[in-house]
C-alpha cells in the first residue's frame, strides 16, 4: 500500500527536551510538508521541502527544525525553544510534476509536553 | 494575503438531514479549492476538489462548486449519515512554486450527526 506513515502516534516529552517526529512516504512524491494543528483550529505550516537537501520555513517555523536527506523521509524536530509544543502534528506530501495540486496527509502524531 | 473563512461549528444534524458548510476565500490569483475531512484522532483525507471556476467536485455524496463570482466553495450533502460526523476543512492553494504550493486552511467546521 502506498501512503504516508507517521510515528509515533502519541508522544510525551518533558519540558526542555528535544523530540523528533518521523514522516515517511512511499508515494514517490517530491514535496513534503509539516503542519501543526491546535484544538479547534485549522492547520498552520511549519516547514516544507520541494527537493532533497532543501527546505523552507513556513508560517510558524520558530522552535522547529527539519532535514530532507532522502526523498521519502522528512523528520521534524521539536526543540526546547518551542514555547508551546503540545499539539497534533501532520505531515503531508505532494507530487510536483504536472498540475498535481493535491496534498495527501499522514495520520498525525499527537505530542504532549508534561 | 490568501485566506479561507468557513462557518464555525459545531453543526448538529439528524440523520438524513441536508448539510451545508459555507466556505469563502480571498486569493491573489486563481486558486485550486479543496475540502478535507478529519475523523477523530486521524489525519486529513481529501474529500473533493475543484481547480477552476464553475468546476464541481463530488465524492461520497458530497458536492461543492467553485464560484468565482462569489469567491465561494460551499460543501453540501443531501442526506447525512452518522458516519459523516467529523471536522471538515476548506482549503486553497495557488500553484506558485516559489511559495511551496502551500495550502491555506479555514478553521474547520465540526459536524455531529445524531441517529
Amino acid at each position: 500500500d502506498g501512503g504516508i506513515t507517521q510515528s509515533p502516534k502519541y508522544l510525551f516529552r518533558k519540558e526542555g527536551q528535544n523530540v523528533t517526529l518521523s514522516c515517511e512516504q512511499n508515494l514517490n512524491h517530491d514535496a513534503m510538508y509539516w503542519y501543526r494543528q491546535d484544538p479547534g483550529q485549522g492547520l498552520r505550516l511549519i516547514y516544507y521541502s520541494q527537493i532533497v537537501n532543501d527546505f523552507q520555513k513556513g508560517d510558524i517555523a520558530e522552535g522547529y527544525s527539519v532535514s530532507r536527506e532522502k526523498k521519502e523521509s522528512f523528520p521534524l524536530t521539536v526543540t526546547s525553544a518551542q514555547k508551546n509544543p503540545t499539539a497534533f502534528y501532520l505531515c503531508a506530501s505532494r507530487r510536483l510534476a504536472g498540475s498535481a495540486d493535491t496534498q495527501y496527509f499522514g495520520p498525525g502524531t499527537r505530542l504532549t509536553v508534561l | 494575503g490568501n485566506s479561507v473563512t468557513q462557518m464555525e461549528g459545531p453543526v448538529t444534524l439528524s440523520e438524513e438531514a441536508f448539510l451545508t458548510i459555507n466556505c469563502t476565500y480571498t486569493a491573489t490569483g486563481y486558486p485550486s479549492l479543496f475540502w478535507y475531512v478529519q475523523y477523530p484522532g486521524e489525519g486529513l483525507q481529501l474529500l473533493l476538489k475543484a481547480t477552476k471556476a464553475d468546476d464541481k467536485g463530488s465524492n461520497k455524496g458530497f458536492e461543492a462548486t467553485y464560484r468565482k463570482e462569489t469567491t465561494s466553495f460551499h460543501l453540501e450533502k443531501g442526506s447525512v449519515q452518522v458516519s459523516d460526523s467529523a471536522v471538515y476543512f476548506c482549503a486553497l492553494t495557488l500553484m506558485i512554486k516559489a511559495a511551496g504550493n502551500k495550502l491555506t486552511f479555514g478553521g474547520g467546521t465540526r459536524v455531529l450527526v445524531k441517529p
